[in-house]
């Protein structure tokens, strides 16, 4: 089945520096590939999402870009800022398979001030 | 528009007891998921209902089960407790098919604690 490793598994940027957080995964498959936000005691919040037909995706300060042969994503943030703080999480999932979403161990972003 | 909501938020079972977490989707979803988020790791996929019924499961034993109920709230069932099962339960839901069929909506969660 899937597998999707990320790293790195803590980040600590000073606010206004960008933050890139990266994930790898295993099944050639997938084709979809969001990414979540939890701030700390709460849900799972979609920040953006990728679909393999797509190479790069971007929103405001955030962008994923995704390397289909090389079986990699990556979430880029730019010019931090201190509520950026909390978890980062990848998945990955094949669109066809609705909510089986398959999602990476999460990144602690700190942004200090 | 009402969001995902779970319950209870919290609770506090022994060894080989059982449990019941509920949830109800947001307006206008009629697929659930639950997930089982231990500390400090991404949530992992239990299983999904649409229709009413299991469609696509985790590596979770049966001791997990679901129902999900014609206005496409759901429950997660999981029997003979063990410490492991202490963790985050997250219901999500979506829409069937089409743009944003994989977008969730997460709930807040059920933290169990199993002793």
């Amino acid at each position: 089945g899937e597998n999707v490793e990320q790293h790195p598994s803590t980040l600590s940027v000073q606010e206004g520096d960008s933050a890139v957080i990266k994930c790898t995964y295993s099944d050639s498959a997938s084709n979809y590939f969001p990414w979540y936000k939890q701030e700390l005691g709460k849900r799972p919040q979609l920040i953006i999402d990728i679909r393999s037909n797509v190479g790069e995706k971007k929103d405001q300060r955030i962008a994923v870009t995704l390397n289909k042969t090389a079986k990699h994503f990556s979430l880029h943030i730019t010019e931090t800022q201190p509520e950026d703080s909390a978890v980062y999480f990848c998945a990955a999932s094949m669109w066809e398979y609705g909510n089986k979403l398959v999602f990476g161990a999460g990144t602690i972003l700190r942004v200090k001030s | 528009e009402t969001g995902v909501t779970q319950s209870p938020t919290h609770l506090i079972k022994t060894r080989g007891q059982q449990v019941t977490l509920r949830c109800s989707s947001q307006s206008g979803h009629n697929t659930v998921s639950w997930y089982q988020q231990a500390l400090g790791q991404g949530p992992q996929f239990i299983f999904q209902y649409y229709r009413e019924e299991e469609n696509g499961r985790g590596n979770f034993p049966p001791r997990f089960s679901g129902l999900q109920f014609p206005n496409y709230s759901s429950e997660l069932n999981v029997n003979a407790l063990e410490l492991d099962d202490s963790a985050l339960y997250l219901c999500a839901s979506s829409p069937r098919g089409g743009r944003g069929a994989n977008v969730l909506t997460f709930g807040a969660g059920s933290r169990l604690t199993v002793l």
